[in-house]
């Protein structure tokens, strides 16, 4: 089946770093893929949409110049948290659509925290 | 927009009893119907889906659920549950048509605590 994949895993920055996550479609080209961030016990909250080939679309009220998704080729898009506070550690959580039967495949999810 | 409310934040259920989670829903227009499973520190796999056709859904893991469009409801069922089953399920939407039938919305989650 379709998988899709995040890395790191987890990761641990310093206060004021940046950090990139990536998460790449396994064996299927993605057009567009989709971040989320998830805070402890809770939902998931739709960031952007990645576009290949284009800018990112983001929700209202998350910051760009701080979230930079960059979907570079149809299996690869990343993010990138930039100057990251402790107020940015979460679970990012990415997926990714095959195109068809309107299934969405999701990435196992990136621990980050800034200390 | 649309938006999912999953009625129950836990359900706790003893082995091999049957469980339903509850999700309802609003949106404008016509959606999809999604019910995920989070297990901890992991990402999200599918359940099942509903997409059209007919409104009661076979899942995996013996887990179904059934569209209610009147009702606005997409629950999730099964039987008899077992210890694996404890985890997050996530109800989630997604509008039917252009751009955006990928972009799902979710609701804030059930925890399913299943005890011996």
């Amino acid at each position: 089946g379709a998988v899709v994949s995040q890395h790191p895993s987890r990761v641990i920055c310093k206060s004021g770093t940046s950090v990139k996550i990536e998460c790449r479609s396994l064996d299927f080209q993605a057009t567009t893929m989709f971040w989320y961030r998830q805070f402890p016990k809770q939902s998931l909250m739709l960031m952007a949409t990645s576009n290949e080939g284009s800018k990112a679309t983001y929700e209202q009220g998350v910051e760009k110049d701080k979230f930079l998704i960059n979907h570079a080729s149809l299996t690869l898009s990343t993010l990138t948290v930039t100057s990251a506070h402790p107020e940015d550690s979460s679970f990012y959580i990415c997926s990714a659509s095959k195109g068809s039967g309107n299934t969405i495949y999701f990435g196992e999810g990136s621990w980050l925290t800034v200390v | 927009a649309q938006s999912v409310t999953q009625l129950d934040s836990q359900v706790p259920v003893f082995e091999e009893a049957p469980v339903e989670l509850r999700c309802n829903y609003s949106s404008s227009v016509s959606v999809y119907l999604f019910w995920y499973v989070q297990y901890p520190n992991q990402g999200l796999q599918l359940l099942l889906k509903y997409l059209s056709g007919s409104t009661l859904v076979k899942g995996i893991n013996g887990f179904e659920a059934e569209f209610n469009k009147s009702q606005t409801s997409f629950h999730l069922r099964k039987p008899s549950v077992h210890i694996s089953d404890t985890a997050e399920y996530f109800c989630a939407v997604s509008a039917v048509g252009g751009g955006s039938n990928y972009k799902l919305t979710f609701g804030k989650g059930t925890l399913l605590t299943v005890n011996p």
